[in-house]
């Protein structure tokens, strides 16, 4: 597709299951990030992947939140044993390379819900 | 670490008056400047930057902000607002103390525009 694509656009979970959420970037775009966007508050970054790799992890809320990428394309964020603060929209965003003036092209996002 | 605020979590104008959003950032060397704006439901998508060429940037919808070194100010304007720009809209920099190629966004400014 021309833009990035999320799935799913909205997940309703209960508390305690692990979820999985996907991001396609755009074609070429070698970097990729995740960005968390809790309910009256700005983006808050997750993790980025340059390529398939991930340098910095230190985002990353808890340990239950892991992140991959394949291919140097779809990447998948996970969240194990979910609990109520995990509910936000989850952005992803990607560019055509990590550096400081690049845009970033943003999707729809992934809301959850965790009841 | 690079920081962004963003004064005021909801502006509120008519229709046809001047838009005025503010954004201050934190840094020791020169950053690179962004506003993104996000409509309902949307993702992110980027208005304007500033890369150290013009202080003055112009982007898309009639915005313009202004890089301002000596207030670490990049404010975003509009002479006549239009019920179009009804959106939230965030402020990042990238680039700034730390080398930090990961944008980091501020909270967001909700525009209201009445008729």
């Amino acid at each position: 597709g021309a833009g990035v694509s999320q799935s799913p656009s909205n997940k309703v979970t209960e508390k305690g299951k692990d979820v999985e959420l996907r991001c396609d970037p755009i074609s070429g775009h070698t970097a990729l990030y995740w960005y968390r966007q809790r309910l009256g508050q700005g983006l808050e970054f997750l993790i980025y992947f340059q390529g398939n790799s991930a340098p910095d992890k230190s985002g990353l809320p808890s340990d239950r939140f892991s992140a991959e990428r394949t291919g140097e394309s779809v990447s998948t964020l996970t969240i194990q044993r979910t609990q109520q603060e995990d509910s936000a929209v989850y952005l992803c965003a990607s560019s055509l390379e990590i550096r400081n003036t690049g845009e970033l092209f943003f999707g729809e996002g992934s809301r959850l819900t965790v009841l | 670490a690079q920081s962004v605020t963003q004064l005021g979590s909801h502006v509120s104008v008519s229709e046809g008056a001047l838009v005025l959003l503010r954004c201050n950032y934190s840094s020791s060397v020169p950053p690179y400047l962004f506003w993104y704006v996000q409509y309902p439901n949307q993702g992110l998508q980027l208005l304007l930057k500033y890369t150290s060429a013009a202080t003055l940037v112009k982007g898309i919808n009639g915005f313009e902000a202004e890089f301002k070194k000596s207030e670490t100010s990049f404010h975003l304007t509009k002479p006549s607002a239009h019920m179009s720009d009804a959106a939230e809209y965030f402020c990042a920099v990238s680039g700034a103390a730390g080398g930090s190629y990961i944008p980091t966004f501020g909270r967001g400014t909700s525009l209201i525009v009445h008729p």
